[in-house]
């Protein structure tokens, strides 16, 4: 499979623990996205990765929440001390840049990882 | 981005041709038109995308007016697979960071 991974796909957890999510993002994909999604509404943006710089932070994306990519690979975001409003599923996209002046338009989105903070 | 207005759901008789409406009358020269669609359980899926002339590829056609203000994206030929929502999104070029609405809940009736 050749497409975007994420793990875990299924997280559940208590109130106040730290919980870390993976994305594999399609191989040669430079830039990757993390975006939230509550029951009925559609994805938000919360950060966006250029290779291995964090160029963009949504207001959403509170001290709380940090995301990584150490390599320009695979990303990490990580929600420390999670609150019960945290439960949503947390989806991975990647896409090509190409050039400056050239991107694909289209963001290849992985199948999420949901949590629920009880 | 532009701010984007769909029905909140939409039938479509299977086989039939399901189009799907979008307004965006405050979208600029350098925006592009995208839709996506979700189905239930999955991560959203890339349709198509268009800036001002008419595109069509292997899923969907995308109908863009010629003030740019609205657009349709045309299933040729629903399935029951094709039961998802569809988002319709404007964004600038270059910037993938997309808002999506809440789209439009599209069944395909048997």
């Amino acid at each position: 499979d050749t497409g975007v991974s994420q793990n875990p796909r299924h997280k559940i957890t208590k109130r106040g623990q730290n919980v870390t999510f993976r994305c594999d993002p399609i191989s040669e994909h430079n830039r990757l996205y993390w975006y939230r999604q509550t029951l009925g509404q559609g994805p938000e943006f919360l950060t966006y990765f250029q290779n291995e710089a964090q160029l963009e932070k949504s207001r959403l994306l509170s001290d709380r929440f940090s995301a990584e990519r150490p390599k320009g690979s695979f990303s990490t975001l990580e929600i420390q001390r999670t609150e019960q409003g945290d439960s949503a599923m947390y989806l991975c996209a990647s896409s090509l840049e190409i050039s400056s002046t050239r991107v694909t338009g289209e963001l290849f989105f992985g199948e999420g990882s949901r949590l629920t903070v009880l | 981005d532009a701010k984007t207005t769909q029905p909140t759901s939409m039938d479509c008789a299977e086989g039939r041709a399901a189009n799907l409406p979008c307004n965006h009358s405050t979208i600029s020269g350098n925006e592009y038109v995208y839709w996506y669609r979700q189905i239930h359980s999955q991560g959203p899926q890339y349709i198509i995308h268009g800036l001002k002339n008419n595109e069509t590829n292997e899923m969907a056609s995308l109908i863009i007016t010629e003030d740019r203000k609205s657009s349709t994206l045309i299933l040729p030929h629903a399935t029951l697979r094709d039961t998802a929502v569809y988002y319709c999104i404007v964004s600038g070029f270059g910037n993938e960071k997309l808002t999506f609405g809440t789209g439009t809940r599209l069944t395909i009736i048997p």
